[in-house]
């Protein structure tokens, strides 16, 4: 079945570090990619998508590129932030199924520091 | 906009106890997703309802029963609750498979 692996955390970096978090996923189909974040005691939000091969989601300054050739979804960021610090989760949706049905990664802690 | 909205927020409950835990979405989705998120295994669905009047396993479905009541609301239940169960249960909802998914902020459930 379809399955998502990301980099295990935590993340620890000083403020205004560069940042990468590695995603690689196995899908049968052409799925679309997400990155989810979840703040403490919220739950979790969309930071950004791609539908297709070579789309590149952006949001807040994060960016992550869909790579078919090798399977993976990295998120990146130039500039951390103190206020970044949260749980980073990468999934996938097969859009073959004609609805939203989510397959995660086990999540990535960030912790940025001042 | 209250958007995807679960109660109760944090519950204990003794092994063998039953609850059921609600969630209702204001945005006219059409699917209803419960998933349960435990540390180092992330977010691992229990149930979904892909339309009103339809509801599916998922990946972890065993000890758990679901309701979709009508378009807005999706209840899971917990007939006979395990210390196994304990962990945190997000309802979300969406629309087709290559937009957002919104989430509830979660019930943080305890069985002792």
């Amino acid at each position: 079945g379809d399955s998502v692996t990301q980099m295990e955390g935590p993340v620890t970096l000083s403020e205004e570090a560069c940042l990468t978090i590695n995603c690689t996923y196995t899908a049968t189909g052409y799925p679309s990619l997400f990155w989810y974040v979840q703040y403490p005691g919220e739950g979790l939000q969309l930071l950004l998508k791609a539908t297709k091969a070579d789309d590149k989601g952006s949001n807040k300054g994060f960016e992550a590129t869909y790579r078919k050739e090798t399977t993976s979804f990295h998120l990146e960021k130039g500039s951390v932030q103190v206020s970044d610090s949260a749980v980073y989760f990468c999934a996938l949706s097969d859009r073959n199924t004609g609805f939203q049905k989510l397959v995660f990664g086990t999540g990535t802690r960030l912790l940025v520091s001042p | 906009n209250a958007g995807v909205t679960q109660t109760p927020k944090f519950q204990v409950l003794k092994t063998g106890q039953s609850m059921t835990l609600q969630c209702a979405q204001d945005m006219n989705h059409n699917s209803m997703y419960w998933y349960r998120q435990d540390p180092g295994m992330g977010l691992r669905l229990i149930y979904y309802s892909a339309s009103e009047g339809t509801t599916d396993k998922g990946e972890v479905p065993n000890g758990y029963n679901v309701s979709r009541l009508n378009k807005r609301e999706f209840s899971l239940r917990l007939e006979s609750a395990a210390p196994s169960q304990t962990s945190v249960y997000f309802c979300a909802s969406g629309q087709v498979a290559n937009t957002e998914a919104f989430f509830g902020q979660g019930t943080r459930l305890t069985v002792v």
